[in-house]
C-alpha cells in the first residue's frame, strides 16, 4: 500500500535558516505529492503540489521537487521567518477519482526571533 | 459557503454514547473526504464520498463507524457507543471532483471529540 515517511521532530531554527524537510514515499502508478501545513490553532491548507516527475511545486517561499526515481518530495526554504512556525505534513494522492491523502506523520517546526 | 466548515467545533461525550459529527462541503464539490487526526496514529482517511455514494469506506475503524451523505451536500459521521480510543480531532474536507488525483482538498476546521 501508499505510505509516507517524513523525517523526525520537532525541528527549531533561527530566523532567516535555511530549512530542508525530508520526505519519502511508497506508491504504486504515479501518485500526486503534496505538502499541507497547519499553522497554530488553525485547520489544515495546502502549501504546495506537483502532480507528475521533476514538477516543481512553490509558495509563499518554499519549493518542493517531485523526484520519481528517489521517491522523495524534499521541502525547502532559503530563509525562514517566526511565522513559518507550523506542522508540516507531506501527504500523497494516488492516480484515479478517489484522491484520498495518505499522509506522513508531520513536523513541527519553530523558528525562533 | 466559503470554506468547508465543521460541527460541533468541540463535543465531550461520556463513554457509551453515540455522537454526530457534521460537515459542509464547499458548494458545487462533490468529492468529500473524513480524516482522523490522533497523536499516536497521525492523520488517517476514514471514508470518501462521490455525491451521496462512498465508494472507499476502507478507512473505517470498526462498524461501530459510518456515514452518510445527503443531496451531494452535507455529511455525517457516526459514532456509536463511543470508546476512548475514539477520541481524536475528526477532519472534513472537499474537492471539486472533477481531476482525480491532481485535485486540492479543501479541509475544515475540524471537530475534537472528548470520549471520557
Amino acid at each position: 500500500g501508499n505510505s509516507v515517511t517524513q523525517m523526525e521532530g520537532p525541528v527549531t531554527l533561527s530566523e532567516e535558516a535555511f530549512l530542508t524537510i525530508n520526505c519519502t514515499y511508497t506508491a504504486t502508478g504515479y501518485p500526486s505529492l503534496f505538502w499541507y501545513v497547519q499553522y497554530p490553532g488553525e485547520g489544515l491548507q495546502l502549501l504546495l503540489k506537483a502532480t507528475k516527475a521533476d514538477d516543481k511545486g512553490s509558495n509563499k517561499g518554499f519549493e518542493a521537487t517531485y523526484r520519481k526515481e528517489t521517491t522523495s518530495f524534499h521541502l525547502e526554504k532559503g530563509s525562514v521567518q517566526v511565522s513559518d512556525s507550523a506542522v508540516y505534513f507531506c501527504a500523497l494522492s494516488d492516480t484515479g477519482a478517489n484522491s484520498k491523502l495518505t499522509f506522513g506523520k508531520g513536523i513541527t517546526l519553530s523558528v525562533r526571533p | 459557503g466559503a470554506g468547508v466548515s465543521q460541527s460541533p467545533s468541540n463535543k465531550v461525550t461520556e463513554k457509551g454514547k453515540d455522537v454526530e459529527l457534521r460537515c459542509d462541503p464547499i458548494s458545487g464539490h462533490t468529492a468529500l473526504y473524513w480524516y482522523r487526526q490522533s497523536l499516536g496514529q497521525g492523520l488517517e482517511f476514514l471514508i470518501y464520498f462521490q455525491g451521496n455514494s462512498a465508494p472507499d469506506k476502507s478507512g473505517l475503524p470498526s462498524d461501530r463507524f459510518s456515514a452518510e451523505r445527503t443531496g451531494g451536500s452535507v455529511s455525517t459521521l457516526t459514532i456509536q457507543r463511543t470508546q476512548q480510543e475514539d477520541s481524536a480531532v475528526y477532519l472534513c474536507a472537499s474537492s471539486s471532483g472533477l481531476a482525480g488525483s491532481q485535485e486540492t482538498q479543501y479541509f475544515g476546521p475540524g471537530t475534537r471529540l472528548l470520549v471520557l
